[in-house]
């Protein structure tokens, strides 16, 4: 397993900001994702960050509103940028090492968007 | 139709009691499956792999039948910390990537 740090939170914003959330593993992992958990649904991925290059986003998802920095194998930043109140939801970080099939997540990071 | 359905609950039940959660999922050619728990305000956390041949692990058992794309968790003598949200996922490539988690089976057991 992993500690994986989120930071932050949590936090409240105002509409049109842009907010970085940044996600740091105590040790290499091969693979890092970020997910949304809007208010009573479940998981929804958005993109798996990819290290030293861009990051491949689902279908709904686009570079533009959520860029995705993986500069090494332990951190990641996800961007929601020009925020609106639909984008008030819990971001989870989760890391995977090459052939598990587990995920491990961050304690996640809480946005409100006023 | 959802990737993955559950029943959302809540499932209220009494310490001891036997309860049972079921999933089913859509896609035929999904190769992994997952039940995952997480408490309330936390994150998710891996309780077990469900393989075709069914799997135990202490009190939790977790079986998968392919051909009706169903999957099942029975958690047996319930304690008060067996409360939580299920989260039955799902993966087509056999790894992490690509999970699809389902809306959560959320449990309460009393006293």
């Amino acid at each position: 397993s992993a500690v994986i740090s989120q930071k932050p939170s949590r936090d409240i914003c105002q509409r049109g900001t842009s907010l970085t959330i940044q996600c740091q593993v105590d040790s290499q992992v091969t693979m890092m994702f970020w997910y949304r958990q809007q208010p009573g649904q479940s998981l929804t991925l958005i993109a798996t960050a990819n290290q030293g290059s861009e990051a491949t986003y689902e279908s709904g998802f686009v570079i533009d509103k959520f860029p995705i920095s993986r500069p090494n194998l332990t951190f990641s930043t996800l961007t929601v940028s020009n925020m609106s109140p639909e984008d008030s939801s819990i971001y989870l970080c989760s890391v995977s090492w090459a052939g598990g099939g587990e995920l491990f997540f961050g304690e996640g990071s809480r946005l409100t968007v006023l | 139709r959802k990737e993955v359905e559950q029943d959302p609950g809540p499932f209220n039940v009494p310490e001891g009691a036997t309860v049972a959660f079921n999933c089913t999922y859509s896609n035929s050619a999904s190769q992994s499956f997952f039940w995952y728990r997480q408490d309330c305000r936390k994150e998710p956390k891996l309780l077990m792999s469900v393989y075709s041949s069914g799997n135990e692990d202490g009190r939790f058992t977790a079986q998968l039948n392919r051909a009706s794309q169903y999957i099942s968790l029975l958690i047996r003598d319930s304690k008060l910390s067996d409360s939580a949200t299920y989260l039955c996922v799902v993966s087509n490539t056999g790894t992490a990537s690509k999970l699809t988690f389902g809306t959560g089976t959320r449990l309460q057991v009393t006293l």
